[in-house]
């Protein structure tokens, strides 16, 4: 099973909400990141836990505030987000360690801030 | 951090073998060079990833030049499921930065 889970989909919210996005996978990885992807470009690093410790957060607001329970989850917790914000977000999973390792990619939440 | 370069377009035959280029003139020793592909907005797809020799697998072949400053991505016969943008990503050396290039959009033609 090399499948990387994201929950919800589609996701609709305004500037005053707050919403979480999920991760699971099931694969015994170790690191697990988010990325955002504005249209027509390429994903950008947001964070990545290796053993469930944040040890990468490439300077993004705290209006993002990723979490780590487990080893199988990762969820990213969303507050007074802005239109900008809307973007496709995407988990993936790598085994914790070792050079030649490849990630693998959830489907995606595709997130709008109105 | 290592970058790469590719060129942000190409087509492509059907049956044909595409060959996609990526420049990663900075990456160091112990880099490996990944390639991810994405298809209409899903989440990328893993391909294939190497360090220095010549790797194949069941749906491309990776070559890495000799100096590691470039690398090509083969595939040996699209289709037109091969539509997709392809990415080249260079894993920060000591971290688990996998860095996203800017992408070629491949266009495979009936």
């Amino acid at each position: 099973d090399t499948e990387v889970t994201q929950t919800p989909k589609h996701l609709v919210m305004g500037m005053t909400n707050k919403k979480s996005l999920k991760c699971e996978q099931h694969m015994g990885h170790r690191a697990m990141y988010w990325y955002k992807q504005k249209a027509k470009k390429p994903p950008e690093l947001m964070f990545v836990y290796s053993y469930e410790k944040l040890s990468i957060n490439e300077s993004v607001p705290s209006r993002f505030s990723p979490e780590c329970p487990n080893s199988s989850l990762l969820n990213l917790h969303l507050h007074a987000l802005q239109p900008e914000d809307s973007a496709l977000y995407l988990c993936a999973s790598s085994p914790g360690g070792g050079w030649g390792t490849e990630a693998f990619f959830g489907q995606g939440t595709r997130l709008t801030v109105v | 951090d290592a970058k790469t370069t590719q060129p942000p377009s190409m087509d492509c035959a059907e049956g044909r073998a595409a060959n996609l280029p990526c420049n990663h003139s900075t990456i160091s020793g112990n880099e490996y060079v990944y390639w991810y592909r994405q298809i209409h907005s899903q989440g990328p797809q893993y391909i294939i990833h190497g360090l220095k020799n010549n790797e194949t697998n069941e749906m491309a072949s990776l070559i890495i030049t000799e100096d590691r400053k470039s690398s090509t991505l083969i595939l040996p016969h699209a289709t037109l499921r091969d539509t997709a943008v392809y990415y080249c990503i260079v894993r920060v050396e000591g971290t688990y930065k996998y860095i996203f290039g800017t992408g070629t959009r491949l266009k495979v033609l009936a």
